[in-house]
């Protein structure tokens, strides 16, 4: 599974985008992006994921480079319940999502 | 529904001493996991389960063992308890192939002392 590298912190304020990004510029053609969030220590929780096209659903938008090598995640008006680490992990489908060290979100009024 | 259930939620145990994680789900899912989590680390697996009668060793297997029990149950076993396995751990639930979201249920909290 292709490794991916997140920036360990973000700040953004309250109903305002919150984009965060993600580099996995070994996937390979067939990897999915997909995208989790831990609040507190509750267990994660999905959120999104693609494979060549932008997609978007009721929680957030995925953006994902022409050549795929990175992607970001928006969260289109951030509230204080989107607090919490995001995890953005490369991998064939489920059998194998290997979770790196993600992004911690802290939103602010 | 109360997708991924785990037992218990805390647990304390001395080293040597031997205990079974229980995760059911009620989802129907062919895919199950068993993940560690420790302190300002993300999630490592363990164990998984492609489907009812199989298991495969994920990234953290040694001083494990697991057990798919069916398709609903998904065990995890500690045979002799070491302070290294104080963690989080995190069962989940997923279709087998082709749909991406995973299910996790609350954790148990388990200390070695």
């Amino acid at each position: 599974d292709a490794k991916t590298t997140q920036p360990p912190s973000m700040d953004c304020a309250e109903g305002r985008a919150a984009n965060l990004p993600c580099n996995h510029s070994t996937i390979s053609g067939n990897e999915y992006v997909y995208w989790y969030r831990q609040i507190h220590s509750q267990g994660p929780q999905y959120i999104i994921h693609g494979l060549k096209n932008n997609e978007t659903n009721e929680m957030a938008s995925l953006i994902i480079t022409e050549d795929r090598k990175s992607s970001t995640l928006i969260l289109p008006h951030a509230t204080l319940r989107d607090t919490a680490v995001y995890y953005c992990i490369a991998g064939y489908n489920t059998d194998k999502l290997i979770f790196g060290t993600g992004t911690r979100l802290q939103v602010f009024p | 529904n109360a997708g991924v259930t785990q037992t218990p939620k805390f647990q304390v145990l001395k080293t040597g001493q031997s205990m079974t994680l229980q995760c059911a789900q009620d989802m129907n899912h062919n895919s199950m996991y068993w993940y560690r989590q420790d302190p300002g680390m993300g999630l490592r697996l363990i164990y998984y389960s492609a489907s009812e009668g199989t298991t495969d060793k994920g990234e953290v297997p040694n001083g494990y063992n697991v057990s798919r029990l069916n398709k609903r149950e998904f065990s995890l076993r500690l045979e002799s308890a070491a302070p290294s396995q104080t963690s989080v751990y995190f069962c989940a639930s997923s279709e087998l192939s082709g749909f991406a979201e995973a299910f996790f249920g609350q954790g148990t909290r388990l200390t070695v002392v």
